[in-house]
């Protein structure tokens, strides 16, 4: 069964650094989506992408954050300067459509920023 | 703004009781309507959706749900829980005025004692 991919699994950084974090969506989705999930608090949408744009961002979304699809089979999320309120697990997601079709999560990337 | 509520946050259960997890969901127009579980250490699965007709909808692993429009709901049912059913279960809406985006729930820790 195909499913979305994400690593790494784990990454530690420190504040200020920049992080990549990597995702491989279902071959034949077109919609693709970030969230995040603070410990302890609910799955927060971040972005999402189609047609190699931005469709929609959130609040949380700023200039720090940025998406990218850079050869047609990833979409990485770039925080350029982490801060210590980034921690948190973030998830990769994608669709067939914006509408009508569920949604396909990876497994997370849990960001640890110290 | 569209909101989910999930009226409890860890519910804790014995083998063979029956579970109903609710969710409530705040926005007058057309909804999708998903429950994903996420099991310890994995990602975001999908147990069902709605998207039209008939109200009672049927997912993975005996799980099912109705779709109450007057009350903006859709809870989730399940007859009898078993051991592997402890997990965190999470609600979430997607309105046809905002594309593909997910709109979560806090999530409901399910724990179901042996």
């Amino acid at each position: 069964e195909p499913e979305v991919t994400q690593t790494p699994s784990h990454q530690v950084t420190q504040m200020g650094q920049e992080v990549i974090l990597r995702c491989v969506p279902i071959s034949n989705h077109l919609y693709f989506y970030w969230y995040r999930q603070i410990l302890g608090q609910k799955v927060e949408f971040l972005v999402s992408f189609y047609n190699n744009e931005i469709s929609e961002k959130s609040e949380i979304f700023d200039d720090q954050f940025s998406v990218e699809r850079p050869d047609g089979s990833n979409f990485t999320l770039k925080i350029r300067s982490t801060k210590l309120e980034d921690s948190a697990m973030y998830f990769c997601a994608s669709s067939v459509t914006s509408g009508g079709t569920e949604a396909f999560f990876g497994q997370g990337t849990r960001l640890t920023v110290v | 703004a569209q909101s989910v509520s999930q009226h409890n946050h860890h519910v804790i259960l014995s083998e063979a009781a029956s579970l109903e997890l609710g969710c409530n969901y705040s926005y007058g127009g057309t909804v999708n309507l998903f429950w994903y579980v996420q099991y310890p250490g994995q990602h975001l699965q999908l147990l069902l959706k709605y998207f039209s007709g008939d109200p009672l909808v049927k997912g993975i692993k005996g799980f099912e749900a109705e779709f109450i429009k007057s009350k903006f709901s859709f809870n989730l049912r399940k007859p009898s829980v078993q051991w592997s059913d402890t997990a965190e279960y999470f609600c979430a809406v997607k309105t046809n005025n905002q594309g593909g985006k997910l709109i979560f729930g806090q999530g409901t820790e399910l724990s179901v004692k042996p």
